[in-house]
């Protein structure tokens, strides 16, 4: 499969802290995605990094990415109650149709 | 905004018997999909259009039909319910240029087959 895989699968913090997730996948990439999903949503877009960047910022929000060990991470900082939600990393392998493969997600629990 | 609308909410069937799941969105976007979400393993591929009479499979065809007919409109159909197809259901769209695959999702549609 090519498939995105997400580790650790649960994770659980308090809040304040930061939180890692990471993401490895299997072949070259155009680009890389995360999602973020609240118990019983959707999936909402995060943040894309591409395939020639090394990291970005999005507000509290850190991801890079090395496409030498195939592998992404996300870092939350300063985590907060509300950032209780499943985070998937997304993989786009360059199909024509922009087609994206998802990861089973991370399970992140920030406790108050 | 509605972004991408997805009825029903909820539904519960009986084996053998058929339905449709609706989505529709109103950004004007090319690229459709469907994808189903069972525990532990993430979000497969339905179908998936690229435009209006165009359609595809994805990693998970079996069981269901698609069609689309306006730019708006992809509903899945499922033509003769198993217990299988239990799962959350989610429609997603997404457009073109240089953030074309970046995927709007509906709410899903919670499916339980008896």
């Amino acid at each position: 499969s090519q498939q995105g895989e997400e580790d650790p699968q649960a994770l659980s913090i308090q809040e304040g802290e930061n939180a890692t997730m990471n993401c490895s996948y299997k072949t070259s990439i155009n680009n890389l995605q995360w999602y973020r999903q609240n118990s019983g949503r959707g999936l909402v877009h995060l943040i894309l990094i591409r395939s020639n960047e090394r990291e970005k910022h999005s507000g509290r929000l850190r991801v890079t990415l090395d496409t030498s060990k195939k592998s992404s991470s996300l870092l939350i900082t300063a985590s907060r109650a509300a950032d209780t939600a499943s985070y998937f990393c997304a993989t786009d392998f360059g199909g024509s149709q922009g087609n994206l493969i998802f990861g089973k997600g991370t399970k992140l629990s920030v406790k108050p | 905004n509605a972004g991408v609308t997805q009825t029903p909410k909820f539904q519960v069937l009986k084996t053998g018997q058929s339905m449709t799941l609706q989505c529709a969105q109103d950004m004007n976007h090319e690229y459709m999909s469907w994808y189903r979400q069972d525990p532990g393993m993430g979000l497969r591929l339905i179908h998936y259009s690229v435009g209006a009479g165009i359609t595809d499979q994805g990693e998970v065809p079996n069981g269901y039909n698609v069609s689309r007919s306006t730019t708006e409109d992809f509903p899945l159909r499922l033509l003769s319910a198993a217990p299988s197809q239990t799962s959350v259901y989610f429609c997603a769209s997404h457009g073109t240029g240089r953030a074309k695959n970046i995927q709007y999702f509906g709410a899903g549609t919670r499916l339980s087959v008896l």
